[in-house]
């Protein structure tokens, strides 16, 4: 079965901080894996996106890298900001006769405080 | 560049009755999304359409909701009759499609009372 995991669930830093966010697959066969932002009340937004041969991919204070072997990434977040309060989604593209697929984590929902 | 429009942004409607929500996608986007999001959850997939073909549409409860894309732009989705577990935020999002991204819209947030 085609699943996203993240963690943690839920995570609160300081602002200035550093923070790493998680996400296993079992998606397969592989074709890209993003991370969304998704602030409330509004829809996630694309922070970055890699295919199978990306192992690091960088937006601003946001680095996302990925190991294809074990099906693992991870969304690290630099010199936090208040900001950066939102929803981080992971979303595993795979491909099927149907077309593209997307599968969704949960996502891990991140507080920056003062 | 325009992004994905949706309306209404909330709806409030009591169980048992009809509700229907409006999306325009990016120009030129071949593909488009609806998804259901509960609160607390990623989102799931309810439909989606490629042109105004239905590519994937396993996870859509055919008995209350429906679905279209008339011409392959805009689509609106209805629940009839609603229930309770309904509430949700439903976003729209559309791409290119293949493996490109794909853009949400703001989403409508619906709650059934």
């Amino acid at each position: 079965k085609n699943q996203v995991e993240q963690s943690p669930q839920s995570l609160i830093i300081l602002e200035g901080k550093n923070c790493t966010l998680q996400c296993n697959y079992t998606v397969s066969p592989f074709s890209n894996l993003r991370w969304y932002k998704q602030d409330t009340g509004r829809g996630p937004v694309s922070l970055t996106i890699m295919t199978f041969s990306e192992n690091t991919k960088s937006n601003g204070r946001y680095t996302a890298t990925l190991d294809a072997d074990t099906k693992q990434s991870s969304l690290h977040i630099t010199a936090s900001q208040l900001s950066d309060s939102a929803s981080y989604i992971c979303v595993v593209t795979y491909l099927t006769g149907g077309g593209n697929k997307l599968t969704f984590g949960t996502g891990t929902q991140l507080k920056v405080e003062l | 560049e325009a992004g994905v429009a949706q309306s209404p942004r909330y709806k409030i409607i009591e169980k048992r009755q009809s509700v229907a929500f409006w999306c325009n996608p990016i120009s030129g986007h071949a593909t488009l999304y609806w998804y259901q999001q509960i609160l607390g959850q990623g989102p799931k997939l309810l439909i989606q359409f490629q042109n105004n073909g239905v590519v994937d549409d396993s996870q859509l409860p055919k008995d209350r909701f429906s679905a279209e894309r008339l011409k392959g732009v805009d689509s609106t989705l209805k629940i009839q009759p609603a229930k309770l577990e309904d509430s949700a935020v439903y976003l729209c999002a559309s791409g290119l499609g293949g493996t490109t991204e794909a853009f949400f819209g703001q989403g409508t947030r619906l709650t059934v009372v």
